[in-house]
């Protein structure tokens, strides 16, 4: 099976900042990659994602950096606002399907003013 | 659009009792399915659809039912609640079932908070 861990269960940083959030996996067959955010009391919301034919994708102030090598994923916010704060997880697919789709617990991030 | 919408969004149940969790999108999307959110851990899959008339299990299917008359509504049936199924429940839906392009993104419902005394 597969097993989707991150690193900090929380992380605090300052408004302005670059956050950086990992995420490990475990299956060497995962494929798809996707990060999501959570604010409070809603349902997840889609970020972004890659496959595992690329090592970079940018989106409007997101980065996601995938190494296959050491099984590992991360996502960067550039310069991080307050609307920012939230938890945000990872979910791995081994098969580019919905349906096999394993998540992570989740990094919760603290924007301070 | 209004995307995906779940009712109830809080509910609290005594053991043994039985409710629905309703779920219904529109747009169109073929896929959908039913997640679990315990604290501090990742969702789990509970139930899934590929269209109208078909459901499958997922990861964690026992004590639950489903079904998918419409391709808009795919409800989620708790028969004889158990403490262990105190939880948050998202619905999701998406349009393919597997990553083939843009566009096939899973979208979430705002959830369904759930309390089993």
């Amino acid at each position: 099976g597969e097993s989707v861990g991150l690193h900090l269960p929380t992380l605090s940083v300052q408004e302005g900042d670059n956050s950086i959030i990992n995420c490990a996996y475990s299956n060497s067959a995962s494929d798809y990659f996707i990060w999501y955010k959570q604010e409070s009391g809603k349902g997840p919301q889609f970020i972004i994602d890659i496959r595992s034919n690329m090592d970079k994708r940018q989106g409007q102030r997101v980065t996601v950096l995938l190494n296959k090598t050491v099984k590992h994923l991360s996502l960067q916010i550039a310069a991080t606002q307050p609307g920012d704060s939230a938890v945000y997880f990872c979910a791995v697919s081994r098969d580019s399907g919905y349906s096999t789709l394993t998540f992570g617990k989740g990094t919760m991030l603290l924007v301070s003013p | 659009n209004a995307g995906v919408t779940q009712t109830p969004k809080f509910r609290i149940l005594k053991i043994g009792q039985s409710m629905t969790l309703q779920c219904t999108q529109d747009m169109n999307h073929n896929y959908m399915y039913w997640y679990r959110q315990d604290p501090g851990m990742g969702l789990k899959l509970i139930y899934y659809s590929v269209g109208a008339g078909i459901t499958d299990k997922g990861e964690v299917p026992n004590g639950y039912n489903v079904s998918r008359s419409t391709t808009e509504d795919f409800p989620l049936r708790l028969e004889l609640a158990a403490p262990s199924q105190t939880s948050v429940y998202f619905c999701a839906s998406t349009l393919q079932g597997t990553v083939r392009g843009k566009g096939e993104k899973l979208f979430f419902g705002s959830g369904t908070q759930l309390s089993v005394l």
